[in-house]
């Protein structure tokens, strides 16, 4: 349960605010991703990084902004969201990003942009 | 890209009895399918999964099958009990540099004491 931490848990922001979302993992792992979970929705892949290689970026907006420092790092940079990004953003590690590596997810932040 | 389509939404449950999700995917290229377990408030976790050169795979109470040819593939639950309520994600996955793993929407299963 504390392979993959983020931090914070829960965050309320206005739309002109800027916030970062952090996700850390302790498993070794080479691959981190940022998922967006919406009610009634599937879960959404935002960006893959594939030793600290960005290799995927969903048609994501440009207020959401990723970073990854390192392997074991990964943010979220938001800015000027609106409140339809309100969501529980979940992050995911794996040993490489590859078909048929185990995603390990972390408890996720519960975000509201009012 | 691929498209993942899972059924039932909602599925409800005596305790004792068996429960089965269904997955369909688009893309014939997909090789790897998870399916991931997620109680209310925690994180996914994966229950189980299968590789396109299989074509079931079982863990005691758990099972998935998956036919390439149809290309669906689907959960199965025996002897249900009430801890297996929660939200089950099933997900498909190509390998190569454009590697992504695409979900379904979910079904929440409720079992009932």
């Amino acid at each position: 349960e504390t392979g993959v931490t983020q931090t914070p848990r829960h965050l309320v922001m206005g739309m002109t605010n800027k916030k970062s979302l952090k996700c850390e993992q302790h498993l070794g792992h080479n691959a981190m991703y940022w998922y967006k979970q919406s009610a009634k929705k599937p879960l959404e892949l935002m960006f893959v990084y594939n030793f600290k290689e960005q290799t995927e970026n969903n048609s994501v907006p440009s207020r959401f902004s990723p970073e990854c420092p390192n392997s074991s790092h990964l943010f979220l940079h938001l800015h000027t969201l609106q409140p339809e990004d309100s969501a529980l953003y979940l992050c995911a590690s794996s040993h490489r990003a590859g078909s048929g590596e185990t995603q390990y997810f972390g408890p996720g932040t519960r975000l509201l942009v009012l | 890209g691929e498209n993942v389509e899972q059924h039932p939404s909602t599925l409800s449950v005596q305790e004792g009895d068996s429960a089965v999700i269904k997955c369909t995917y688009s893309d014939s290229a997909s090789n790897y399918f998870p399916w991931y377990k997620q109680e209310l408030g925690k994180r996914p976790q994966l229950i189980i999964d299968i590789r396109s050169n299989v074509g079931e795979k079982k863990d005691q109470r758990i099972a998935v099958t998956l036919n390439k040819t149809a290309k669906h593939f689907s959960l199965h639950i025996t002897e249900t009990q009430p801890e297996d309520s929660a939200v089950y994600f099933c997900a498909a996955a190509s390998g190569g540099s454009n590697y992504k793993l695409t979900f379904g929407k979910g079904t929440l299963l409720t079992v009932n004491p």
